[in-house]
């Protein structure tokens, strides 16, 4: 059974603050996407990683990807409220189900 | 371009009673999945289409829940009968493909239906 882990679970920080969660797995994915959720709505898609040790940059939003394809995080700079929500990581693995898992996620709260 | 849409948003049955959701694709995706998300946890998968075919629905509790895509468009996901852990957020989701070769194609995600159980 492939599993994912993410962590920290729950994390409550204050503006300007900056913040990583943390996504691994004991199998190497074949990709691995993070997704965020807000209340109420489905999770919307951040960014795809692909190739090991990768790093894609989205405005204050940093991913990296494991060079072994095993783990993956992601950093955020002075944290805005706007950044609350749960985050997800969903990986694929090249062997077994091919469909995507998700993570349990962090849930994230950034106070004003 | 329009997103996924669901319906209903909100449904409280009680246990043993049936219900069922039903999920409009973005236009001209071919590929269509039903996910569960218990209150604190991630979605989990329970049935994904390609057209109108079941690709994978290892992880649909058959006995009580059932789903089809008639023409490859519109799906409907049905639960009969309904056990208090059912409570739930059902998401449809939609892709243009599965994927290409091993990377995940992105996927669009409905609101969600919030099912609760009594």
């Amino acid at each position: 059974t492939q599993l994912l882990e993410q962590s920290p679970q729950f994390l409550s920080i204050q503006e300007g603050e900056n913040l990583t969660v943390y996504c691994n797995s004991s199998s190497v994915f074949s990709s691995l996407q993070w997704y965020r959720q807000e209340p109420g709505e489905g999770p919307v898609l951040l960014v795809t990683v692909v190739t090991g040790g990768e790093v894609k940059k989205l405005k204050r939003l940093t991913f990296q990807f494991g060079d072994a394809r095993k783990d993956s995080s992601l950093h955020i700079t002075a944290a805005q409220p706007g950044d609350t929500g749960l985050y997800l990581c969903a990986g694929a693995w090249n062997t077994g189900r091919r469909a995507l898992t998700f993570g349990s996620g962090t849930r994230l709260q950034v106070q004003p | 371009e329009a997103g996924v849409a669901q319906s209903p948003r909100y449904k409280i049955i009680e246990k043993r009673q049936s219900v069922a959701f039903w999920c409009n694709p973005i236009s001209g995706h071919a590929t269509l999945y039903w996910y569960q998300q218990i209150l604190g946890q991630g979605p989990k998968l329970l049935i994904q289409f390609q057209n109108n075919g079941v690709v994978d629905d290892s992880q649909l509790p058959k006995d009580r829940f059932s789903a089809e895509r008639l023409k490859g468009v519109d799906s409907t996901l049905k639960i009969q009968p309904a056990k208090l852990e059912d409570s739930a957020v059902y998401l449809c989701a939609s892709s243009s493909q599965f994927s290409i070769g091993l990377i995940s194609y992105e996927q669009y995600f409905g609101p969600g239906t919030r099912l609760t159980v009594t």
